[in-house]
């Protein structure tokens, strides 16, 4: 089975500064998808950012980029420029790619939560 | 398209009482998966159907949980009895396909008294 690791229980930033949230994963799949999701205080679960195993390009949309680390099973997510609307729970979660096992539920880490001072 | 509509928002009920929650996923999407996130065990899933059809329900605490999905519009997610313990945010999710990311609804708060 596999597993998502957040190791930061809660993080904060500085507005307008850079941080970096971290994930692990543990597969013995080589093909997965790894998202990134946000859980403002709304409740509301957001897609940030998503990123293909076999791609080798870091994903990246606006202030949001991440780091895959395949061979290292890591996952981490960049938010640069922070700003107050960024404070939020987020979720590092994985999903397998196999289509012939039909596993297409994702697997979360338990969550950071991420401050933004201004 | 209205994203991923579940009802109701809120829910206070008291133990031992009948509880429905429902949801309907974005038109088109084959997939409907139903998450529930508690402090404790963070977000695990429940249950998800493709095309209808119960897929995996290994996640389905015990016997007083049921789900269904009568058509490709609505789900439902019943607990009976309920206990104080399954108090958590319920979530709705649908993937169009395996490559397609997952979109959820808004929740429902559930707190059994």
């Amino acid at each position: 089975a596999q597993t998502v690791t957040q190791s930061q229980p809660e993080m904060s930033v500085q507005e307008a500064e850079t941080v970096t949230l971290s994930c692990t994963y543990d597969t013995s799949e080589s093909d997965y998808y790894l998202f990134w999701y946000k859980q403002p205080p709304s409740r509301q679960m957001i897609l940030v950012i998503r990123q293909e195993a076999y791609k080798q390009q870091n994903a990246t949309e606006n202030r949001f980029s991440v780091n895959f680390q395949k061979a290292a099973k890591s996952f981490s997510l960049k938010i640069s420029d922070s700003q107050l609307g960024d404070a939020a729970m987020y979720f590092c979660a994985y999903r397998s790619g196999d289509t012939l096992a039909g596993s297409y539920q994702l697997t979360f880490g338990k969550g950071t939560k991420l401050s933004v001072i201004p | 398209d209205a994203g991923v509509i579940q009802s109701p928002r809120h829910e206070v009920t008291e133990m031992g009482q009948e509880v429905t929650l429902r949801c309907k996923p974005i038109s088109g999407h084959d997939y409907l998966f139903w998450y529930r996130q508690t402090m404790m065990r963070g977000l695990e899933l429940l249950i998800y159907f493709n095309n209808n059809v119960p897929i995996d329900d290994s996640g389905m605490p015990e016997d007083r949980f049921s789900a269904k999905m009568p058509n490709a519009s609505f789900s439902t997610l019943k607990i009976q009895p309920s206990e104080p313990r399954d108090s958590a945010v319920y979530f709705c999710a649908s993937i169009v396909n395996q490559n397609t990311e997952a979109f959820f609804g808004q929740g429902t708060r559930l707190t059994v008294v």
